[in-house]
């Protein structure tokens, strides 16, 4: 499974967009990008995921780049509520899928009232 | 529906005791997995295991053994605890198969080896 890198740490302001970026330079075609995000110490959440199109969904907007080398999670109105720790994983599909999630450090996002 | 279930939430074990953390899963998943976590850092990767009888070793493995006699269990075992397992465990599962879905984990254990 390719690595990623993020930002250890960024703050948003509550009702304002938090943009996190994630590089995965060395993704191959057949690795998706997940994101998931613990809270407080919980077990980690999923939040979305893709393979080159945008995605979104209740949580989140998820942007690709065409070359795939990087992402940004879009938390469109983050709220006091969205302060925790997010990871962008990158994980193979198909026959080659176990299951298994390696995790880095992730990025703690501190909404700020 | 439960989703994944671990236990205890919490242990305190002695230098050299053994247990087993328990982790359930009621949504008929063939992949699971467990996981520590230790203060400030990333979640690790223990061991896996892809269905029933068959399990891997993961990133950090000495030290723990696994086993998956059944769809729904998937017990982590210390055979002789030491202060430097003292972390949090989790354990997550998911569908198999060519779907890429999402990981459910549990909430996880916190244990303490003194």
């Amino acid at each position: 499974d390719a690595k990623t890198t993020q930002p250890p740490s960024m703050d948003c302001a509550e009702g304002r967009a938090a943009n996190l970026p994630c590089n995965h330079s060395t993704i191959s075609g057949n690795e998706y990008v997940y994101w998931y995000r613990q809270i407080h110490s919980q077990g980690p959440q999923y939040i979305i995921h893709g393979l080159k199109n945008n995605e979104t969904n209740e949580m989140a907007s998820l942007i690709i780049t065409e070359d795939r080398k990087s992402s940004t999670l879009i938390l469109p109105h983050a709220t006091l509520r969205d302060t925790a720790v997010y990871y962008c994983i990158v994980r193979i599909y198909g026959s080659g899928n176990t299951g298994k999630l390696i995790f880095g450090q992730g990025t703690t996002l501190q909404v700020k009232p | 529906n439960a989703g994944v279930t671990q236990t205890p939430k919490f242990q305190v074990l002695k230098t050299g005791q053994s247990m087993t953390l328990q982790c359930a899963q009621d949504m008929n998943h063939e992949y699971m997995s467990w996981y520590r976590q230790d203060p400030g850092m990333g979640l690790r990767l223990i061991h896996y295991s892809v269905g029933a009888g068959i399990t891997d070793q993961g990133e950090v493995p000495n030290g723990y053994n696994v086993s998956r006699s059944t769809t729904e269990d998937f017990p982590l075992r210390l055979l002789s605890a030491a202060p430097s397992q003292t972390s949090v465990y989790f354990c997550a599962s998911s569908y198999s198969g060519v779907l890429n879905t999402e990981a459910f984990f549990g909430q996880g254990t916190r244990l303490t080896v003194v």
